[in-house]
């Protein structure tokens, strides 16, 4: 069965600290693996990989894909109180599979 | 500011009843998706509609409905409604007919509330 499993589920951290955020898959056809980054309602668009090993960046924040092991982390360094939200991870196969999602909160 | 809209933000219904929610799409994307987000949960897909023809479709009982139009608006509509179908219902519209081959921009989403 196709899945995706975000890891931790939440997180609380302090300004300024570094966080990696975790996601595992199992999907048939993978094309793509995409972060995004929930802090009311709309998801908004953070990264998309497709290839193995290769950095995307973008400010404090990173993420990079393991298409060997399936996984992808991201990343975020100098945390602010601003990151804090819901970041969700998908994988794009036949269609969009999203994990549960880890919630951040960055205390001041 | 993704530049797609849906309507209404809210709305409360009954069990057993029917509602349609609105997706207005992005200039020049003609593929709409269709989400349902439980209350701490991801996203979960539900279908999605390309130049009017349904082109996927998730694991969602037929009373799941939905309609693309020629200006590539779209509507979901739910018959029969329960209690679990309360949720955040997300649109998200992309240019090309392949999820994941490029960014999806995400709606900010209807709350429904059945009771």
């Amino acid at each position: 069965e196709d899945k995706v499993v975000q890891s931790p589920l939440s997180l609380v951290v302090h300004e300024g600290d570094t966080v990696t955020l975790n996601c595992s898959y199992e999907v048939t056809n993978f094309r793509s693996l995409l972060w995004y980054k929930q802090e009311k309602k709309a998801p908004t668009f953070l990264f998309m990989l497709t290839s193995s090993g290769i950095e995307k960046k973008s400010g404090r924040l990173s993420s990079i894909l393991d298409k060997k092991e399936l996984f992808s982390i991201l990343n975020i360094t100098a945390t602010q109180t601003g990151d804090s939200a819901v970041y969700l991870c998908a994988v794009s196969h036949n269609d969009m599979r999203f994990g549960a999602g880890t919630r951040l909160t960055v205390k001041p | 500011e993704t530049g797609v809209t849906q309507s209404p933000t809210h709305l409360i219904k009954t069990r057993g009843q029917q509602v349609t929610l609105r997706c207005s799409s992005q200039s020049g994307h003609n593929t709409v998706s269709w989400y349902q987000q439980a209350l701490g949960q991801g996203p979960q897909f539900i279908f999605q509609y390309y130049r009017e023809e349904e082109n996927g479709r998730g694991n969602f009982p037929p009373r799941f409905s939905g309609l693309q139009f020629p200006n590539y608006s779209s509507e979901l509509n739910v018959n029969a409604l329960e209690l679990d179908d309360s949720a955040l219902y997300l649109c998200a519209t992309q240019t090309g007919a392949s999820a994941g081959q490029e960014t999806q921009y995400f709606g900010p989403g209807t709350r429904l509330l059945v009771l």
